[in-house]
């Protein structure tokens, strides 16, 4: 069964900094990743759904890429803003597209003005 | 993607009621939703699995007979948190796969339901 880890569990930076946030997952056979954003006591936003025969996608200032083979995805963020500040969740089906969701536990993410 | 609603957003209630939390699919027949609860700084944990004019399938540990839920339709899911107790306090969120004809979609979810249990 999948299993989904992301680190660093929180990061702080000041405004303007480009960040990477990492997720690992262990199952290969991977169909797609998506990227959310959490905010405190609020739903799911999606930010980026990546496909499996896919490497990367990109959305404003937002780039998510994957490499099965690693068994990691990378979410990059750009000259980053307050309003970035937010849970940062990755997640994988769990056996096969259409099932539940796999969640990593977060990377919790401050950025400073 | 899918536009899914969730009601209510928040409850409180007494020890030993029953609550109510809807979720709909505004404009995708979702066959399947699911069902997940997220407890202070954890993540997100899958409760059951919701199947329309089925029985949900629940995973381990979540008791069945305690977290009713029903898919009469495509449109609409319930979670029923009966007999609520304090530890049954915290924020459900249901979501929808939009995965058709075979091709893996994204997952949209609904705004959450923060529960609190007195």
């Amino acid at each position: 069964k999948q299993e989904v880890t992301q680190i660093p569990a929180a990061l702080s930076v000041p405004e303007g900094e480009n960040l990477v946030l990492n997720c690992s997952f262990t199952d290969s056979a991977i169909y797609n990743l998506q990227w959310f954003r959490q905010d405190p006591g609020k739903g799911l936003t999606s930010l980026l759904l990546i496909q499996s025969s896919q490497r990367e996608q990109t959305s404003g200032r937002l780039n998510a890429s994957l490499d099965k083979s690693s068994g990691r995805s990378t979410l990059y963020i750009a000259a980053s803003q307050p309003g970035d500040s937010a849970t940062y969740l990755c997640a994988s089906p769990a056996n096969q597209a259409g099932t539940a969701l796999i969640f990593g536990k977060g990377t919790t993410l401050s950025v400073s003005s | 993607g899918a536009v899914v609603s969730q009601h209510p957003s928040w409850v409180i209630c007494k020890s030993g009621t029953s609550v109510k939390i809807e979720c709909r699919s505004l404009d995708f027949q979702a066959t399947t939703m699911f069902w997940y609860r997220q407890f202070p700084k954890q993540s997100l944990m899958l409760m059951a699995t919701s199947n329309e004019g089925s029985k949900a399938t629940y995973e381990q540990g979540v008791e069945k007979d305690k977290f009713l839920i029903n898919h009469a339709s495509l449109t609409l899911s319930t979670l029923t948190v009966t007999s609520a107790h304090p530890e049954d306090s915290s924020f459900y969120i249901c979501s929808v796969s939009t995965s058709a004809g075979g091709l893996p979609g994204g997952y949209t979810f609904g705004s959450g339901t923060r529960l609190t249990v007195v």
